[in-house]
């Protein structure tokens, strides 16, 4: 089972905002990382650290957190951002990840 | 720019022994974490566990009695072991730069079944 929790979908109209959240305790001290897939594709890094991207990522994604809650947000949502969007974060020695949130753009 | 490319049987009979390796082009290798990371069909991603070149190695809670994974710095080359495999390890299995938080790059992916 997942020690972070997602949504497992969210939809959000061409051109429009979305935020996905990623909530668990390793996020009070820890960074969450976010990472983009498309079907029959490895993920992508996305945000890393507290609002990194890495190199060919567009600044459309952004990335905040509270407490125990991360929030990674896509500003002007485009169609070729459907995909499944999954977090993850330290956990002391090791590493846990959300359970993943489909992202549909209507 | 880092490529990762992993090899290792796709199809298992139960109890079996999974094997992967990973080699890495481009980039240090020495200085970082490697990880091992899969998805069943359908599912979520789970980190199963890293090592570095020192012999250093954490695995997951859930695996931990399973897994072994090691590290040949002389070859570039990361390696996972999975011991008596079932059903439920049928996954695609990825191996990654491990920053020690962000998985920065991935391999292609190996999709392993267990079957009898």
């Amino acid at each position: 089972s997942s020690e972070l929790t997602q949504d497992p979908a969210v939809s959000v109209a061409l051109g429009q905002t979305v935020r996905i959240t990623c909530q668990g305790d390793s996020l009070r001290n820890f960074f969450a990382c976010w990472y983009q897939q498309k079907p029959r594709q490895a993920p992508v890094l996305l945000i890393y650290g507290e609002k990194n991207r890495p190199s060919g990522i567009p600044e459309r994604f952004s990335a905040s957190s509270s407490g125990n809650t991360a929030s990674l947000t896509i500003t002007g949502a485009q169609a070729e951002d459907e995909a499944d969007y999954h977090c993850n974060s330290r956990d002391g020695d090791h590493v846990v990840f959300g359970g993943g949130t489909r992202l549909t753009v209507l | 720019q880092v490529q990762l490319q992993q090899w290792g049987a796709g199809l298992l009979k139960p109890s079996e022994t999974l094997s992967l390796t990973c080699s890495v082009y481009g980039g240090s290798f020495s200085g970082f974490f490697w990880s091992w990371v899969r998805q069943p069909p359908g599912k979520g991603l789970e980190w199963i566990g890293e090592s570095n070149h020192r012999g250093s190695a954490k695995y997951n809670p859930s695996l931990r009695s399973r897994v072994t994974t090691s590290v040949d710095t002389s070859k570039r080359q990361f390696s996972l072991h999975l011991t008596s495999v079932t059903a439920a390890d049928t996954a695609v299995y990825y191996c990654v730069r491990d920053l020690r938080g962000p998985f920065d790059f991935w391999g292609q992916g190996n999709l392993v079944t267990v079957s009898s």
